[in-house]
């Protein structure tokens, strides 16, 4: 019940792309959901976040959407570019358990020129 | 912009030797956190730590590991006989306070490599 699905495992799209990672989980404890974005060589790095009681939410090109009900969450990348090519991860976490993030199994994008 | 600092970057060890990885958190953060990353697999939740103890951890984080405060700036893990298994990306993290809206900043990691 603590995992967090997430799909696809690798991604290819052409510039100027939107491609989309999805998440889904059990546990409606959860009520962090931070997308990490990490770079090969690097830790992963904060990209953006939501909560539960928010159905959508975007950062510059970044735009989180979140179904409640069907206890899923996707990520979206506009415009994309070659420099976007990492790898990505949703996570969750339970404010009443502690600080524990529990992440997806990661998305490997890539994004041709 | 402050970030977590860990060393080394690689360490190599022989199996059933101690290991100690090394992290330094940034300054003014009161959380501490280690994470490990097999090759190819999740984030895995390894321990938490704030106010000089343990505050949570996972089923990975057996009597084989420990983790400590030694000074105001370092935060150490300890992987007391290492095995095969062990070999991985120990990933540092740190955040001001706990929660969410608290995000924990990561470090580069460390690759373990046991043989």
């Amino acid at each position: 019940q603590q995992q967090v699905k997430q799909s696809p495992q690798s991604l290819i799209v052409q510039k100027g792309g939107i491609p989309i990672i999805n998440c889904a989980y059990e546990n409606t404890a959860f009520d962090y959901f931070p997308w990490y974005q990490q770079f090969p060589g690097k830790g992963p790095a904060l990209l953006i976040a939501i909560r539960p009681d928010v159905s959508e939410k975007k950062e510059g090109r970044f735009t989180i959407s979140f179904n409640k009900s069907a206890k899923q969450f996707s990520l979206h990348i506009m415009d994309s570019q070659p420099g976007d090519s990492a790898t990505y991860f949703c996570a969750a976490l339970n404010n009443n358990a502690g600080n524990m993030l529990t992440f997806g199994g990661g998305t490997r994008l890539m994004v041709k020129p | 912009e402050p970030e977590v600092t860990q060393t080394p970057s690689h360490q190599v060890t022989q199996m059933g030797q101690e290991v100690i990885l090394r992290c330094v958190p940034i300054s003014n953060h009161l959380y501490f956190y280690w994470y490990r990353q097999i090759l190819g697999q999740k984030v895995e939740f390894l321990v938490s730590f704030y106010n000089n103890e343990i505050s949570e951890k996972s089923e990975i984080f057996d009597d084989q590991f420990s983790v400590e405060r030694p000074d105001g700036s370092n935060f150490t893990l300890k992987i007391r006989s290492t095995k095969l298994e062990d070999s991985a990306m120990y990933f540092c993290a740190s955040s001001e306070l706990r929660g969410d809206g608290q995000p924990q900043h990561f470090g580069d990691g460390t690759r373990l490599s046991i043989l």
